[in-house]
């Protein structure tokens, strides 16, 4: 079954460390990757995707994540972590369509709360 | 340019009531989405539309009906809401298909007694 896996329930990170939030997934082919965060009582927020090229993706807020194929994981890195990162992160991917991948197949992992002291 | 509401934001029903939950998005996507959140399950697809007029079963599309009348607007109905139905409800939008951007909705938190 193609599935999507974020291993850590909660990541805690200092201020001005780096952070690093986990994804694996199990999906036939070369897929799509997103991450997505969700600040408290707020609808989800594109960060970033992986479509093709480069491994190495840059977003918004100074977030970035790469590819992986051997390892099939797409970690969110951040060189310095802000108390403003605190929320939720998502993982997803979308299985390419000769993979049984549709146009509304976006599989969700289950989340990873993020929390930054100061 | 609102991006993406929904209606309402909080609501509660007793077990066999029905409800409709609208989504209007003002970006003229195509595609529209009808996810649940559950605590420790990440989100999930009820129901999506590619298109005004067409629709799609999801993941968990049981016990849930859409329609897409409008590009604008994407319905969803519980015809007999059940308890196992309490969660928060988010709709979506993305341009021509989910590998784009999909624009999220601040969200439905729906409790059914």
């Amino acid at each position: 079954a193609q599935s999507v896996a974020q291993p850590e329930d909660q990541v805690n990170v200092a201020e001005g460390n780096p952070l690093t939030v986990k994804c694996t997934y199990s999906v036939s082919g070369n897929p799509y990757l997103f991450w997505y965060v969700q600040y408290p009582n707020r609808g989800l927020q594109f960060l970033l995707k992986y479509i093709t090229g480069d491994n190495l993706v840059k977003g918004s807020y100074g977030f970035e994540a790469e590819f992986n194929k051997s390892q099939t994981s797409f970690h969110l890195k951040k060189p310095s972590a802000l108390v403003s990162d605190s929320a939720l992160y998502f993982c997803a991917v979308r299985p390419p369509t000769i993979y049984g991948g549709s146009q509304g197949n976006l599989i969700f992992g289950k989340g990873t709360k993020l929390s930054v002291k100061p | 340019n609102a991006g993406v509401t929904q209606t309402p934001k909080f609501r509660v029903l007793k077990t066999g009531q029905s409800m409709t939950l609208l989504c209007a998005q003002d970006m003229n996507h195509e595609y529209m989405y009808w996810y649940r959140q559950d605590p420790g399950m990440g989100l999930r697809l009820i129901h999506y539309s590619v298109g005004e007029g067409t629709t799609a079963k999801g993941e968990v599309p049981d016990g849930y009906n859409v329609s897409r009348l409008k590009k604008q607007n994407f319905l969803l109905g519980l015809e007999s809401a059940a308890p196992s139905q309490t969660s928060v409800y988010f709709c979506a939008s993305s341009w021509l298909s989910s590998v784009d951007t999909q624009y999220f909705g601040p969200g439905t938190r729906l409790t059914v007694l």
